[in-house]
């Protein structure tokens, strides 16, 4: 089984739909986080978490919310979701104590199409 | 602020040729960590390598080397003996504190091994 799981994988919804988008890791690891991927682009960060109670903002945080409702799930919400946050999402996980090369490890991505 | 650049938007390369992938970083940060990842066409996010600031040789894992240039603050990826299984994109990314922590990204290469 996938180390980090993303559900859903494939969503299409309407304009003013709110959304969420959940992961879930089996890792272990204190410190999660939510990416999206634009078309032709790099990964830009929308929210972090290093632990349960420490949210933080990324470079893309609005018109996002998140919710880390234990140290394997963090969910990501769009309240009102728009067609400009039409992208490919990802979840993904870190350990500072894991020692070896400090990658993070990324789920396998939701792509979310806002009509 | 950290900053990757990524100036090959594609590059075609013959099989068993050797590719260099280019990649400059801005951080006035000391300790950071460089990474690579390779993102095939089904989307998935996969790391190949991680260069730590303090590291005084170039990281290595196996066809994958990075180039690490500090002065140039460049983090170039060489791929030998180059496998039509190696084309997809291609994404530099960076993270302070020697990594663990979030991650900058380019805007990615596109690799295209022609047999």
């Amino acid at each position: 089984d996938a180390d980090v799981t993303q559900t859903p994988r494939n969503r299409i919804t309407k304009t003013g739909k709110r959304i969420m988008l959940e992961c879930s890791q089996t890792k272990g690891h204190d410190r999660m986080y939510w990416y999206r991927q634009d078309p032709g682009l790099g990964l830009q960060l929308i929210y972090y978490s290093f632990d349960v109670k420490d949210i933080n903002k990324g470079e893309i945080s609005d018109g996002y919310s998140v919710s880390r409702q234990a140290q394997a799930k963090f969910s990501l919400s769009l309240e009102s979701a728009i067609p400009n946050q039409t992208a490919l999402y990802f979840c993904a996980t870190s350990d500072p104590q894991a020692g070896g090369d400090n990658e993070q490890f990324f789920g396998p991505g939701t792509r979310l199409t806002v009509l | 602020a950290q900053k990757i650049t990524q100036t090959q938007p594609g590059m075609f390369v013959q099989e068993k040729e050797a590719v260099t992938l280019d990649c400059t970083y801005d951080t006035s940060d000391p300790s950071y960590g460089l990474f690579w990842y390779k993102q095939p066409s089904s989307g998935e996010m996969i790391f190949l390598i991680y260069q730590g600031s303090y590291d005084q040789q170039n990281a290595t894992e196996g066809r994958y080397s990075l180039n690490f240039q500090k002065a140039r603050k460049s983090a170039n990826l060489v791929i030998s003996a180059s496998q039509l299984g190696d084309s997809a994109m291609y994404f530099c990314a960076m993270s302070p504190n020697f990594g663990n922590e979030k991650l900058t990204f380019g805007t990615g290469t596109r690799l295209t091994i022609i047999p």
